[in-house]
């Protein structure tokens, strides 16, 4: 049963306009959330995280955006470019839990 | 990056035949973790330990072991091996438990 649900599998973007890359979650219960970029053949790298008690985090050209309501959250990267070709996942976690739950993962491509 | 290691990097075995991979760290951090990730079903949580001696399972943890002797040693054990174990397993280490985790370059398995 995935409680973390990234719906697209993949999403091609023109460099220099904005990617938004999206993720679902079923757990209310969960708080924290992080977000991963993967290269192939790489491990995943860190990328930004948010916590329940906010809306938006921001760092550089990345900002992730958390909609607790809908249980939604979403990650923009403004202007987007051909080295954030990638897979990225979303992955989430409760405070009281043992474990970060990942989703499925979505196939970006920044098209020079 | 994280100083975390991956041994072996490729192995190809044969279906009943055990198998161990290893991750090594040099950053000292308390919490390692084995994922495993398959297409379709993003990064699942293996087994994972918080401190020397002290693991745990995660979601999919049937038919694999670990142990942990050395805080910078974490080693998985599939103990007979099967062709629903072919896939590519990451390592991964935090600092805290409820915290960002840095992972390793992955070891793809294959059992023929």
């Amino acid at each position: 049963d995935q409680q973390v649900k990234q719906n697209s599998p993949s999403l091609s973007v023109q460099e220099g306009r904005i990617s938004i890359l999206n993720c679902d979650y079923t757990n209310s219960m969960f708080d924290y959330f992080l977000w991963y970029k993967k290269y192939p053949a790489e491990g995943p790298t860190f990328l930004i995280s948010i916590s329940s008690i906010k809306d938006k985090n921001e760092d550089g050209r990345f900002t992730v955006f958390l909609n607790k309501s809908a249980k939604h959250l979403s990650l923009h990267i403004v202007p987007s470019q051909p080295g954030d070709s990638a897979v990225y996942f979303c992955a989430a976690s409760e405070s009281t839990g043992n474990q970060f739950y990942f989703g499925t993962g979505t196939s970006l491509t920044v098209i020079p | 990056d994280a100083g975390i290691t991956q041994s072996p990097r490729h192995k190809v075995t044969e279906t009943g035949t055990p198998v161990t991979l290893r991750c090594h760290q040099t950053e000292n951090h308390r919490y390692m973790y084995w994922y495993r990730q398959d297409p379709g079903h993003g990064l699942r949580l293996i087994h994972y330990s918080y401190g020397v001696k002290d693991t745990d399972k995660g979601e999919v943890s049937d038919g694999y072991s670990v142990s942990r002797s050395k805080t910078e040693d974490f080693l998985l054990t599939l103990e007979s091996a099967t062709s629903s174990q072919t896939s590519v397993y990451f390592c991964a280490i935090s600092e805290f438990r409820y915290y960002e985790q840095y992972f390793g370059p992955g070891t793809r398995l294959t059992v023929t």
